[in-house]
């Protein structure tokens, strides 16, 4: 098991541009986020799948977009990026049965926005 | 928006020493984790505890939950060098969205050898 991967590990973009960074889970979970995480402001949730074709918005979702076509995969788009968006991208995943309560996160995304 | 705070934010000690970190919210938790985050690494699942009152242990670290389920706390006995990191809790809340994790702001620790 692989459990969650990210790609890239590091990113620097041009105000304006747009990129998509890649989450993949094997563990075939149910559920996968994303979280930002900035200093002193811990992780904060983005947007959230329950299920394949399922997406909602979480507490930060403006400027982001999800799509979950597969159980597997959970990418995040960033249309237009702003150096706001400069941030440690992280993705996670648990299952929803019964029992299960282990988030696992990926190694994270750290992107840079000029 | 559920709020939950985390104290202290920062905490350097020297090593053998013990240590205390809290974690509150204004809201009941349905279920509280404690999360250890080291430098370009993604957080990693410490416990979850789900009970009122409820004591776990982990090797030099015990966990408590509160009886009315709205504050948690994370000691650290005979701090070592390998403690240090960022140390997250997260909470969940009945109903909508039970699943979704709300992160406190996290306690930086520095144990000094």
């Amino acid at each position: 098991n692989a459990g969650v991967t990210q790609t890239p590990k590091f990113q620097v973009l041009k105000t304006g541009q747009s990129m998509t960074l890649q989450c993949a889970q094997d563990m075939n979970h149910e559920y996968m986020s994303w979280y930002r995480q900035d200093p002193g402001m811990g992780l904060r949730l983005i947007h959230y799948s329950v299920g394949a074709g399922i997406t909602d918005q979480g507490e930060v979702p403006n400027g982001y977009n999800v799509s979950r076509s597969t159980t597997e995969d959970f990418p995040l788009r960033l249309l237009s990026a702003a150096p706001s968006q400069t941030s440690v991208y992280f993705c996670a995943s648990r299952g929803l049965a019964g029992g299960q309560n282990t988030q696992y996160f990926g190694p994270g995304t750290r992107l840079t926005v000029l | 928006t559920q709020l939950l705070e985390q104290s202290p934010q920062f905490l350097s000690i020297q090593e053998g020493e013990n240590l205390t970190v809290y974690c509150n919210s204004s809201s009941v938790f349905s279920s509280l984790q404690w999360y250890r985050q080291e430098p370009g690494e993604g957080p990693v699942l410490l416990v979850t505890v789900v009970t009122g009152g409820e004591v776990k242990k982990l090797k030099r670290l015990t966990f408590q939950f509160g009886d009315a389920r709205k504050d948690s706390s994370l000691h650290i006995t005979a701090a070592q060098p390998g403690d240090t990191g960022l140390y997250l809790c997260a909470g969940t809340y009945s109903g909508a969205g039970s699943y979704q994790l709300t992160f406190g702001k996290g306690t930086k620790l520095s144990v000094i050898p």
